[in-house]
């Protein structure tokens, strides 16, 4: 169990720029989350996969942001033409099957983004 | 609509006292709380889970007791340990995807 990657740590970009992160689950793991945090906030859920399919997005989403996890491995979040309300930390989670008591979500350390 | 509230942001307990977090929520549909542990620069860490159909689930110096009645659980920490300071942010889920819903979490701070 290597636990959940995420990468880049840090992103500084410029407004009207497009990012792309990357999350590496762990292994044996088929669900996906994606969560934003902002600050003295708790996360709020954006994005979930089970296997490669995409089966909840929240109203957060904006048609700006795309997620994708292609072959049920690793996931990529994209944010085209960044705002400056997108800075804030983006965490990714991963889960086994089964309801969350007996299988908790175990986060990585996410990516803080910044928009100047 | 916030329907997982911490309404204390920070709580400050001397080592070996007992450190007691609060969270209120107003889904009924909800069926399992968990708590989690975040420190800076980190993601957050699972620490411990209840079912709605139980009242206490005890690990170690953690304990989180839940009143359905109420719709309020509360995390409990004995002895408290200055290595328990960081943010504890309570989350529940409902259904299928397991997806949580988070409060905005409590800042507890053990002092030496």
């Amino acid at each position: 169990d290597t636990g959940v990657s995420q990468d880049p740590r840090h992103k500084i970009t410029k407004r009207g720029q497009n990012v792309t992160f990357r999350c590496d689950p762990i292994s044996e793991h088929n669900r996906l989350y994606w969560y934003r945090q902002t600050l003295g906030q708790g996360p709020e859920f954006l994005t979930y996969f089970q296997n490669e399919a995409q089966l909840e997005k929240s109203r957060l989403l904006s048609d700006r942001f795309s997620a994708e996890r292609p072959k049920g491995s690793f996931s990529t979040l994209e944010i085209q033409r960044t705002e400056q309300g997108d800075s804030a930390m983006y965490l990714c989670a991963s889960s086994t099957p089964g309801r969350v008591g007996s299988s908790p979500l175990h986060f990585g350390n996410g990516t803080r983004l910044t928009v100047t | 609509d916030q329907q997982v509230k911490q309404n204390s942001p920070s709580l400050s307990v001397q080592e070996g006292r007992i450190s007691i977090l609060n969270c209120d929520y107003t889904n009924s549909m909800f069926d399992y709380f968990l708590w989690y542990k975040k420190y800076p620069a980190e993601g957050p860490t699972f620490l411990i889970s209840i079912s709605s159909i139980k009242d206490k689930n005890e690990d170690g110096r953690f304990t989180v007791f839940l009143n359905k009645s109420a719709k309020h659980l509360s995390l409990h920490i004995v002895p408290s340990q200055p290595g328990d300071s960081a943010v504890y942010f309570c989350a529940a889920s409902g259904g299928a995807t397991n997806k949580l819903i988070f409060g905005t979490g409590t800042l507890l701070a053990v002092q030496p």
